[in-house]
């Protein structure tokens, strides 16, 4: 069946460092692939999303480029800011009635 | 974007009894509803998935007696968790589909702690 495998967390950072969190994939057929980000006391938001290999989804200085060749859709950013502490969360959905797969989900904390 | 309102966002309970979890969509009818659990450290896990005007229909492993998911309305969807037991500690997610192909929304999650 499909998997996400991301890396595991905390990452902590400071502030104006550069963020990559690692996200690899397994899957039939032609996934979509997703980022969700969990702020604290909040509910999960689409960050990015690509439906296509070489597509690159970007969002609040955030990008994330669809590698068919190495099934994998790492997550970055040039400057992470204090108020980008949250839970990140990795997703492949196979199109089929859109369920979603996640992977483990990586915290990540940022300090000033 | 769409919200989704989910309550409790924690809640503990006794062994043996039940407890139920609420999630609404504040401004959108959702055709499709999702129910996700999260074990410590592990990926949200696919509990059931519950389409309009059906019965939801459980992932293997997912007890449907235990786990009662009354898809109530096209804004309103509940988990109930029966006869609770320490294992069933987790983390609980609903989502929210507008249409088919279209982006989910998510509840805030519940913090379901068994003791």
């Amino acid at each position: 069946g499909d998997s996400v495998t991301q890396m595991e967390g905390p990452v902590t950072l400071s502030e104006e460092a550069f963020l990559t969190i690692n996200c690899t994939y397994t899957a039939t057929g032609y996934p979509s692939l997703f980022w969700y980000v969990q702020y604290p006391g909040e509910g999960l938001q689409l960050l990015l999303k690509a439906t296509k290999a070489d597509d690159k989804g970007s969002n609040k200085g955030f990008e994330a480029t669809y590698r068919k060749e190495t099934t994998s859709f790492h997550l970055e950013k040039g400057s992470v800011q204090v108020s980008d502490s949250a839970v990140y969360f990795c997703a492949l959905s196979d199109g089929a009635g859109n369920m979603l797969t996640f992977g483990g989900g990586t915290r990540l904390m940022v300090k000033p | 974007g769409a919200v989704v309102s989910q309550h409790p966002s924690r809640v503990i309970c006794k062994s043996g009894t039940s407890v139920k979890i609420e999630c609404r969509s504040l401004d959108f009818q959702a055709t499709t509803m999702f129910w996700y659990r999260q074990f410590p450290k592990q990926s949200l896990m696919l509990m059931a998935t519950s389409n309009e005007g059906s019965k939801a229909t459980y992932e293997q492993g997912v007890e449907k007696d235990k786990f009662l998911i009354n898809h109530a309305s096209l804004t309103l969807s509940t988990l109930t968790v029966t006869s609770a037991h320490p294992e069933d500690s987790s983390f609980y997610i609903c989502s929210f589909l507008q249409g088919k192909n279209t982006e989910a929304f998510f509840g805030q999650g519940t913090r379901l702690t068994v003791v």
